[in-house]
């Protein structure tokens, strides 16, 4: 059974530490999405990854980095934990190509106190 | 103005009861997709579609792509049902996500 594994399903951090995030798939797929989910906005896009080595900035990037040093695995990481980035991180991955669907991760849940 | 709108944003419907969530855009796309999201938070993909419609047991999606509409219909609703719906727009490797739609079935 193909899947997407997030480290973490329920995250507790304090305001100003340096948080991961870790995304592991094991599809060989080629894309890699990192989204935040909010009540009332979906889900936003904060970085993506087409390759290894390789990412671009989504439409929530400020805050946030990632690292991809491995093609199965994709890490977000939240440089100085604030308090508004408590939200629902969800990773997702893809084959390239128009045909082809996401498959999503179970999500963690962070919570910045 | 969000390029993905569903609608309703909440729903509650008695078991039983037949179901339709809406979703409207405004991106030219390749294809759409219908997901699942259950309390707890796992996205399941139920539908991909680029025209006509599909089914799958008693769900049912459908597409105008000359209107820019999708449809998701649940038939027989059951309390298991209960989750949140969300429509997203993919074009090539962009995905678009709709703010997602609430349903709770009541037994």
């Amino acid at each position: 059974d193909v899947k997407v594994t997030q480290s973490s399903r329920y995250l507790v951090k304090r305001t100003g530490e340096k948080v991961f995030l870790e995304c592991v798939q094991d599809m060989d797929h080629e894309n890699m999405f990192w989204y935040r989910q909010d009540p009332g906005l979906g889900l936003r896009l904060i970085y993506f990854s087409y390759d290894v080595k390789m990412k671009e900035k989504g439409d929530i990037p400020e805050g946030y980095s990632v690292s991809r040093e491995k093609k199965e695995r994709f890490s977000l990481i939240l440089e100085s934990a604030s308090t508004n980035q408590t939200s629902m991180y969800l990773c997702a991955s893809s084959l390239t190509g128009q045909t082809y669907g996401y498959t999503f991760g179970s999500g963690t849940r962070l919570t910045v106190v | 103005k969000n390029e993905v709108e569903q609608s309703p944003q909440n729903l509650t419907a008695q078991e039983g009861e037949f179901i339709t969530i809406n979703c409207s855009y405004s991106v030219g796309i390749s294809a759409l997709h219908w997901l699942q999201q259950h309390p707890g938070g796992g996205i399941v993909s139920l539908f991909m579609l680029s025209s006509g419609k599909k089914k799958h047991g008693r769900l049912i999606a459908t597409i105008n792509i000359q209107e820019k509409h999708s449809s998701l219909h649940i038939t027989a609703s059951h309390p298991r049902d209960s989750a949140v719906y969300i429509c997203a727009a993919l074009n090539n490797n962009d995905m678009r996500f709709g703010a997602g739609t609430r349903l709770t079935v009541k037994p």
